[in-house]
C-alpha cells in the first residue's frame, strides 16, 4: 500500500524552530515529487512547494519562498518542512502529498494524514 | 500566480445531481483534478485527468472540462458526499512545476 505518514502534532511558541516530517512507503520514493500544502483553520488549501527526493530539486510558491525550507532524505524516504522562527500565523494543518505530473494533467495521491502545528505564546 | 475560482457553497437534494465548477485561465492548458475533504480529514482525490476515478471512488462522480472551466458532477448525491470540494491544476503563470488550488465549494446534501 502506498502511504505517506506524517509526524505528530506540535505546539510551539513564537520564534521557535520546527521541522515536521513525511515518510513515504510502498513505492519508489525517489521517483515522485512530494508537495506540501497548508490549510489554515477554517480556510482552503494552499500550495507551499515541492521537492524531488531523487535529486532534492526544490520549488517554492512565491508566497512561501524564504518563509519555510523543504528538504528530503532519500535514504530514509522522508521529506521535511521546516521553519527557523515560527509566527502565530503559521498555525495550521500541513499536508504532504505525492505528485503525479504528466504534462497537461496531474494529480495528488495519496495525501498524508496531516500535521497540526499550533503556535501560541 | 494563476487563480481558480469556485462557488463557495451549493446544496443538493438527496439523490439529485449537482455540478461544481472551477474557473481559471490555467484550465485552458491543463486538466483539473478534484479533491473531497470531509471535516477533520485529509483531502481525497476523486477525479483526475479527462475523467478518471481512482479505485474506490463511486461512479456517481464524474469530471468534464470546456474552455477555462472544469466541472465535477455528482449524479445521485448521497449523504456521505457532503463535504468541501477543491479543484487543482498546474500554475500556468510561469511558475514551473507549481500548482494552484481552487477556492473550494462546500456541498450540502439536503
Amino acid at each position: 500500500e502506498v502511504q505517506l505518514v506524517q509526524s505528530g502534532a506540535e505546539v510551539k511558541k513564537p520564534g521557535e524552530s520546527l521541522k515536521i516530517s513525511c515518510k513515504g512507503s510502498g513505492y519508489s520514493f525517489t521517483s515522485y515529487w512530494i508537495g506540501w500544502v497548508r490549510q489554515m483553520p477554517g480556510k482552503g488549501l494552499e500550495w507551499m512547494g515541492i521537492i524531488y527526493p531523487g535529486d532534492s530539486d526544490t520549488r517554492y510558491s512565491p508566497s512561501f519562498q524564504g518563509q519555510v525550507t523543504i528538504s528530503a532524505d532519500k535514504s530514509i524516504s522522508t521529506a521535511y518542512l521546516q521553519w527557523s522562527s515560527l509566527k502565530a500565523s503559521d498555525t495550521a494543518m500541513y499536508y504532504c502529498v505525492r505528485i503525479h505530473d504528466y504534462g497537461d494533467y496531474n494529480w495528488f495521491d495519496p495525501w498524508g494524514q496531516g500535521t497540526l502545528v499550533t503556535v501560541s505564546s | 500566480s494563476s487563480e481558480l475560482t469556485q462557488d463557495p457553497a451549493v446544496s443538493v437534494a438527496l439523490g439529485q445531481t449537482v455540478r461544481i465548477t472551477c474557473q481559471g485561465d490555467s484550465l485552458r492548458s491543463y486538466y483539473a483534478s478534484w479533491y473531497q475533504q470531509k471535516p477533520g480529514q485529509a483531502p481525497v482525490l476523486v477525479i483526475y485527468g479527462k475523467n478518471n476515478r481512482p479505485s474506490g471512488i463511486p461512479d456517481r462522480f464524474s469530471g468534464s472540462s470546456s474552455g477555462n472551466t472544469a466541472s465535477l458532477t455528482i449524479t445521485g448525491a448521497q449523504a456521505e458526499d457532503e463535504a468541501d470540494y477543491y479543484c487543482n491544476s498546474r500554475d500556468s503563470s510561469g511558475n514551473h512545476l507549481l500548482y494552484v488550488f481552487g477556492t473550494g465549494t462546500k456541498v450540502t446534501v439536503l
